[in-house]
């Protein structure tokens, strides 16, 4: 069955550092893969996706994901962190034969220490 | 474009009591879904319609909970009768077209059952 582990419940990380959320997969196929980011109190938002192509996917707020399909994961990177990222991150699969339903993970909660 | 718009934004009632909760997905998309997310169970979809027809119905909790989409800009959630543990975050996403597009979530309904 496919799954979407995310290991971290909670990261913490001082403004300015770098930040790496991870997020392991387990599907059959090519996955579209999704980051999502929700801020306290408000729905989800997407922040990049990956479909095929280039496995380095740009999105928004400066956030980056690289798909790497040996390892089955597409983590969330962040050269440089900002108070205001401060948030809970979701990653989720869609599978073709599903019509595409996400599979979500359990999210990791960033902190952002002054 | 006004979003996935969700209504009431917080409902409280007391067990037992019918709780309606309404979504107006974005023009022009023609798949809807039902979330509900707690801190136990995280994020889990209910329901997912494609053109106004319940394709996936098989998160839904119970037989006290129904969904239903007259038409492609509007669609409710209703639980009768509520119970405690059915207070949650409830969103509604939809998203256009077929394939791994991605889904726009809003900004969900907190509801408490006392």
């Amino acid at each position: 069955a496919q799954s979407v582990t995310q290991p971290d419940i909670h990261i913490t990380v001082s403004e300015g550092a770098s930040l790496e959320l991870r997020c392991n997969y387990s599907y059959g196929a090519t996955p579209y893969l999704f980051w999502y980011v929700q801020s306290p109190g408000q729905g989800l938002q997407l922040l990049l996706k990956y479909f095929s192509g280039d496995t380095l996917v740009q999105g928004i707020k400066g956030f980056e994901a690289e798909f790497k399909r040996s390892q089955s994961s597409f983590n969330l990177r962040k050269p440089s962190v900002h108070w205001s990222d401060a948030a809970e991150y979701f990653c989720a699969v869609g599978a073709s034969y599903s019509n595409y339903q996400l599979i979500w993970g359990a999210g990791t909660k960033l902190i952002i220490k002054p | 474009d006004a979003g996935v718009i969700q209504s009431p934004r917080h409902e409280v009632t007391e067990m037992g009591q019918e709780v309606t909760l309404r979504c107006k997905p974005i023009s022009g998309h023609n798949s809807l879904f039902w979330y509900r997310q707690t801190m136990m169970r995280g994020l889990e979809l209910l329901i997912y319609f494609n053109n106004n027809v319940p394709i996936d119905d098989s998160g839904m909790p119970e037989d006290r909970f129904s969904a239903k989409m007259p038409n492609a800009s509007f669609s409710t959630l209703k639980i009768q009768p509520s119970e405690p543990r059915d207070s949650a975050v409830y969103f509604c996403a939809s998203r256009s077209g077929q394939g791994g597009n991605e889904q726009f979530f809003g900004p969900g309904t907190r509801l408490t059952v006392l």
